[in-house]
């Protein structure tokens, strides 16, 4: 099945406890993108990536970090999270030509106390 | 600054009506227009897409584009309260066939009730 997963779904952590989100997904797609959703102000892209090794910041990419070593993996790292970064994150991916849908993995709903 | 603007909602129907949702973009190079679909703690998926000005239907849903003001339209005929979701409207600066770069608006809540 095609499809795009993220781990884990819920987390709950402190302020400035390094944590990874993981994203990968099984269509081979070189496009992986990270997305925050937060009331009342839609999904911001966080960091894009178009292929292995290439990623560039989207429109909120402070206090974020971002990897693209296998073209399955995109996770993304909170190196000393804040309260401010309590959303919930959705990873994407979708080809670079020919599609017109990004698919979305489930989400994960993070809570940083 | 890309800027994606949607009225938040809710925006209550009666099953059976017509459900109108719009959007409009500020860059008027945007070339592609996305309406996602999201249901309460689930993820997006993308019903409709158009990059030519008209109209294009599919099944019980039109999409509307009009480049000159700026404005996508979704309707949505003989809604369902399996309609009910928050309605994500998306453009990009891309040509057709490409689903990359995303700018979001912050989406209109839907309820269709029976």
């Amino acid at each position: 099945e095609a499809q795009v997963t993220q781990n884990p779904r819920y987390l709950i952590t402190v302020t400035g406890k390094k944590l990874t989100v993981t994203c990968s997904q099984n269509m081979n797609h070189e496009y992986m993108s990270w997305y925050r959703q937060d009331p009342g102000l839609g999904l911001r892209q966080i960091y894009y990536s178009m292929n292995v090794e290439v990623t560039d910041k989207g429109d909120v990419p402070e206090g974020y970090k971002v990897s693209r070593k296998e073209k399955r993996n995109f996770p993304l790292i909170l190196e000393s999270p804040s309260p401010n970064q309590t959303s919930l994150y959705f990873c994407a991916s979708s080809p670079i030509q020919g599609s017109y849908e990004q698919y979305f993995g489930p989400g994960t709903r993070l809570t940083v106390t | 600054q890309k800027e994606v603007e949607q009225n938040s909602g809710p925006l209550s129907v009666p099953e059976g009506a017509i459900a109108s949702l719009n959007c409009t973009y500020s860059d008027r190079g945007s070339q592609s227009f996305f309406w996602y679909r999201q249901y309460s703690g689930k993820s997006p998926e993308l019903i409709m897409f158009i990059y030519s000005n008209g109209d294009k239907e599919d099944g019980r849903f039109t999409a509307q584009l009009n480049k000159a003001s700026q404005y996508v339209s979704l309707l949505i005929r003989d809604s369902q309260p399996s309609d009910s979701a928050t309605y994500l409207c998306a453009v990009n600066l891309l040509p057709s066939g490409s689903a990359r770069q995303l700018t979001f608006g912050s989406g209109t809540q839907l309820t269709v009730l029976p």
